[in-house]
């Protein structure tokens, strides 16, 4: 296993459109959790997965934002009618249980033009 | 709330210093904090992870420190190197939350010169 993997690295949109990223955690790690990171400032959290179950969703997670798991493996996480503020780094973690060391993937940096 | 603080922002050094970053938090209801680098347009890698009931851990040139009473951890850099150059980023999972889910600091810009 290689590690948390994110696709895409790089996505630019035009303000209003779709977005969609996929997250693939370490197998066997039941934790997904997904985060958001501007320029200048550590990552923020933004939802977290205990298998396929979405167990807390923060603030910062507008209804224009939702994110999946399906099979308790990988997660979606869909920006609908992306806006200006919305770029930023999306990272994804993911641990195999709470209290143990969290592993990120290498981000999805997202640009709304 | 759990609030992550790291000062300074940022740190320039000239190679061969050894150097300390630190990190403070509000809550010492802690599961356990970590300590990851990051370098620009890229992802987290873990340095160092402290559980609770730990004082430190060490991994090569890397020494990171925790006082959970006084909420503040160190992290000790030896013998700095340019390739040292990044941000520094710590990270507590606070106790108080069933989600594990991590506090972060805004981080150290660390630059080593040559």
């Amino acid at each position: 296993d290689t590690g948390v993997s994110q696709d895409p690295r790089h996505k630019i949109t035009k303000r209003g459109q779709n977005v969609t990223f996929r997250c693939d955690p370490i197998s066997e790690h039941n934790r997904l959790y997904w985060y958001r990171q501007t320029l200048g400032q550590g990552p923020e959290f933004l939802t977290y997965f205990q298998n396929e179950a979405q167990l807390e969703k923060s603030r910062l997670l507008s209804d224009r934002f939702s994110a999946e798991r399906p099979k308790g493996s990988f997660s979606t996480l869909e920006i609908q009618r992306t806006e200006q503020g919305d770029s930023a780094m999306y990272l994804c973690a993911s641990s195999p249980r709470e209290g143990t060391e969290a592993f990120f993937g290498q981000g999805t940096r997202l640009t709304v033009v | 709330k759990q609030e992550v603080t790291q000062i300074p922002a940022a740190l320039s050094v000239p190679e061969g210093e050894n150097l300390v970053l630190n990190c403070s938090f509000t809550d010492s209801a802690i599961y356990n904090l970590q300590w990851f680098r990051q370098d620009p347009g890229k992802g987290l890698t873990s340095l160092l992870l402290i559980q609770s009931s730990q004082r430190e851990q060490t991994s090569g040139r890397l020494n990171a420190s925790l006082d959970k009473s006084s909420g503040r951890s160190t992290l000790y850099i030896a013998a700095s190197q340019p390739g040292d150059s990044a941000t520094y980023l710590c990270a507590v999972v606070g106790f108080n939350t069933n989600a594990g889910k991590s506090t972060f600091g805004d981080g150290t810009t660390l630059t080593v010169k040559p």
